[in-house]
């Protein structure tokens, strides 16, 4: 069955970058993209940015680009995600997520979630 | 940028039904999505293209999309169903492609 396995939680201070890895089974990896999907305290998604692993393509939201990043290691079926320059309102859970299917966009499959504090 | 408008609650006794909403400009010509996330859990995807159940979805959870709404009914409500619902449209105008409503919180009294 699909799983997207990601890493613990991180606590950072504002200027700080964390790394955040999405480790994929159960299904082709290469081929699907990876969005990045974030969840602010009491508050609804918000659409990060995708990765295809297989080319490492790219896209994000304007608001993320130049402190966003996303690689995929194939060998590892992991993506990795950085965010730079944190604020303490990227204090949210970041989630992974996929549709590996050909057709569709929307999410069948999400990580667990990975809960970034920034805080002085 | 293409906006997604839920309320914010809805409340609904044990066994009747349950009806959010998610309201957008012509949303109908768009396929929506629907999620539901329970607290301190990842969002689950109930719905897909409007009306779609995810596997293991029940029949009492269906939706609809036309016009300037798309709606999601829960039948027979139960307690397990408390929980916040999430619509999702992919809109390419958009900055962020993949769009969600800002959530509806279920409460079963």
């Amino acid at each position: 069955q699909v799983q997207l396995a990601q890493s613990e939680t991180e606590v950072k201070k504002p200027g700080a970058s964390v790394k955040v890895s999405c480790t994929a089974s159960g299904y082709n990896f290469r081929v699907y993209d990876m969005h990045w999907v974030r969840q602010a305290p009491g508050q609804g998604f918000e659409w990060m940015g995708r990765i295809n692993p297989s080319s490492g393509d790219t896209k994000f939201a304007q608001k993320f680009r130049g402190r966003f990043s996303m690689t995929a290691d194939t060998s590892r079926r992991t993506i990795n995600m950085e965010l730079s320059s944190l604020r303490s309102d990227d204090t949210a859970v970041y989630y992974c997520a996929t549709h590996p299917y050909d057709y569709g966009d929307y999410f069948d499959y999400w990580g667990q979630g990975t809960l970034v504090s920034v805080s002085a | 940028s293409y906006v997604l408008t839920q309320p914010p609650s809805v409340s609904v006794a044990p066994g009747q039904t349950a009806t959010i909403t998610c309201g957008g400009e012509n949303i109908g010509r768009k396929t929506v999505h629907w999620y539901r996330q329970k607290p301190g859990q990842a969002p689950v995807l109930l719905i897909y293209f409007d009306s779609d159940r995810a596997s293991g979805i029940p029949a009492r959870i269906s939706a609809s999309n036309s016009g300037n709404t798309a709606t999601l009914t829960i039948t027979r409500a139960e307690a397990g169903d408390e929980a916040d619902y999430y619509c999702q449209v992919w809109d390419s105008s958009s900055d962020h492609l993949y769009v969600f409503g800002a959530g509806t919180q279920v409460t079963v009294l």
